[in-house]
């Protein structure tokens, strides 16, 4: 099985402030990566999907970057309404798997 | 609107049953492969399972293997999941998503990850 690590596990931030995650795969997942973001007793939400494609409707200062077995979501400038939790998940191979997900809270 | 709504969420002694369902609508069902995915309570998200459009292939989580079976009725817009041998550690609300991405008749790959997804179920093992 494809195993996922997001670090950090945790971080502080400021409004405005510029906020990178990183998603690792145990193995090569070409391109096969996605990213949620789930807010408190909220079903998760479609972010990106392809590793970069931006979902529709989501706003742009999410981005995503990467291949293989290294992957970044980047927040550009942090807005009140992104202090919540994001995880990746890769459907390169079932089973598929997310991360252990990443809280982003208010320094 | 596409909407997914989840039930049969509840109460269950271990080794109990439960079947879950996920009532689908705005989108052509048949077309498209859906999953479940569950959360144990302050834990992360956790595959579960997924069935192509066809329901002609299905995939299951290591954790879930033998005990739980996904299956869809194309006819009446419904996903399923047939939850038996329920534990203490498959106690987490369960969600169903549309998995976009897989073929009519595999879902081992996808390049468009979960969306929408229902607002979920929760189900509770215990005695």
């Amino acid at each position: 099985d494809i195993q996922m690590t997001q670090s950090p596990s945790s971080l502080s931030a400021s409004v405005g402030d510029r906020v990178t995650i990183t998603c690792r795969a145990s193995q090569s997942i070409s391109s096969y990566l996605n990213w949620y973001q789930q807010k408190p007793g909220k079903a998760p939400n479609l972010l990106i999907y392809a590793a970069s494609s931006l979902q529709s409707g989501v706003p742009s200062r999410f981005s995503g970057s990467g291949s293989g077995t290294d992957f970044t979501l980047t927040i550009s400038s942090l807005q009140p309404e992104d202090f919540t939790t994001y995880y990746c998940q890769q459907t390169y191979s079932t089973p598929w798997t997310f991360g252990q997900g990443t809280k982003v809270e208010i320094k | 609107e596409v909407q997914l709504l989840e039930s049969g969420g509840g109460l269950v002694q271990p080794g109990g049953s439960l079947r879950l369902s996920c009532a689908a609508s705005g989108f052509s069902f048949s077309s498209y492969g859906m999953s479940w995915v569950r959360q144990a309570p302050g834990k992360g998200l956790e595959w579960v399972s997924v069935i192509s459009g066809s329901g002609g292939s299905t995939y299951y989580a290591d954790s879930v293997k033998g005990r739980f079976t996904i299956s869809r009725d194309n006819s009446k817009n419904t996903l399923y999941l047939q939850m038996n041998s329920l534990r203490a550690e498959d106690t987490a609300v369960y969600y169903c998503a549309k998995a976009r991405g897989c073929s009519s008749t595999s879902c081992y790959r996808s390049k468009e990850g979960f969306d929408p997804w229902g607002q979920g179920t929760l189900v509770t093992v215990s005695s």
